[in-house]
């Protein structure tokens, strides 16, 4: 069975500040796929970022980065100089990568606070 | 190009009714998942279809179904609502079924049982 954790309920911050959002998975598949979206107080989940099992090369992408560690079944996810725009409900999941159908677990989600 | 459309955005019911929820995926995406997200909680499968057949199902009771279509639209239909129904329902559509395949999300239709 797959499972993701967000261990972070609520994160408050104040703009400028860096954060980093906390993902840990347990899956028994060796291919998988790693994703983080965001879900701004609209509704829609936007999506960030896809993560492959085999591949562990940390990502940047302007103010975001993300840190895929094997070892420790950890997906992170920072965000360097937050902004009040980056107030939203982050979500990590979880997808199997062969066979069958790809169905994605979810976090509970980390709830960020940006204040101005 | 018109993302991923949701109807209604808003709807009341009372337990015990039948409720559909209508989804128009990105065109030619033909692929179209469905999602409950509870207050609080992160989004939980529902239904995947892929060229108008299921391909995934999740733990939920036989009162939910959903159909695509050869438009590749979509409904998810709940019979005898429960308030536990009460939840947010949101539509995803990908190009084909594959996690390597973005997947684009609706504003959902958040559905409140009364």
């Amino acid at each position: 069975a797959q499972k993701v954790t967000q261990a972070q309920t609520e994160i408050s911050v104040v703009e400028k500040e860096d954060v980093t959002l906390d993902c840990v998975y347990e899956t028994r598949d060796t291919t998988y796929y790693l994703f983080w979206y965001k879900q701004p107080p609209s509704g829609e989940l936007v999506f960030l970022i896809r993560r492959n099992s085999f591949d562990e090369q940390n990502e940047i992408s302007g103010r975001y980065s993300w840190n895929f560690q094997k070892s420790t079944s950890s997906f992170n996810f920072t965000i360097t100089a937050s902004q009040v725009v980056d107030s939203a409900v982050y979500f990590c999941a979880l997808s199997k990568g062969t066979g069958g159908s790809y169905i994605p677990t979810f976090g509970r989600g980390t709830s960020l606070i940006v204040h101005p | 190009d018109a993302g991923v459309t949701q109807s209604p955005t808003h709807l009341i019911k009372t337990r015990g009714q039948h409720v559909t929820l209508r989804c128009s995926p990105i065109s030619g995406h033909k692929s179209v998942s469905w999602y409950q997200q509870v207050l609080g909680q992160g989004p939980q499968f529902i239904f995947q279809y892929y060229e108008k057949e299921e391909r995934g199902r999740g733990n939920f009771p036989d009162r939910f179904s959903a159909r695509q279509f050869p438009n590749y639209s979509s409904e998810l239909n709940v019979n005898a609502l429960l308030l536990g129904d009460s939840a947010l329902y949101l539509c995803a559509s990908s190009l084909v079924q594959s996690p390597n395949t973005e997947a684009f999300f609706g504003q959902g239709t958040r559905l409140t049982v009364v």
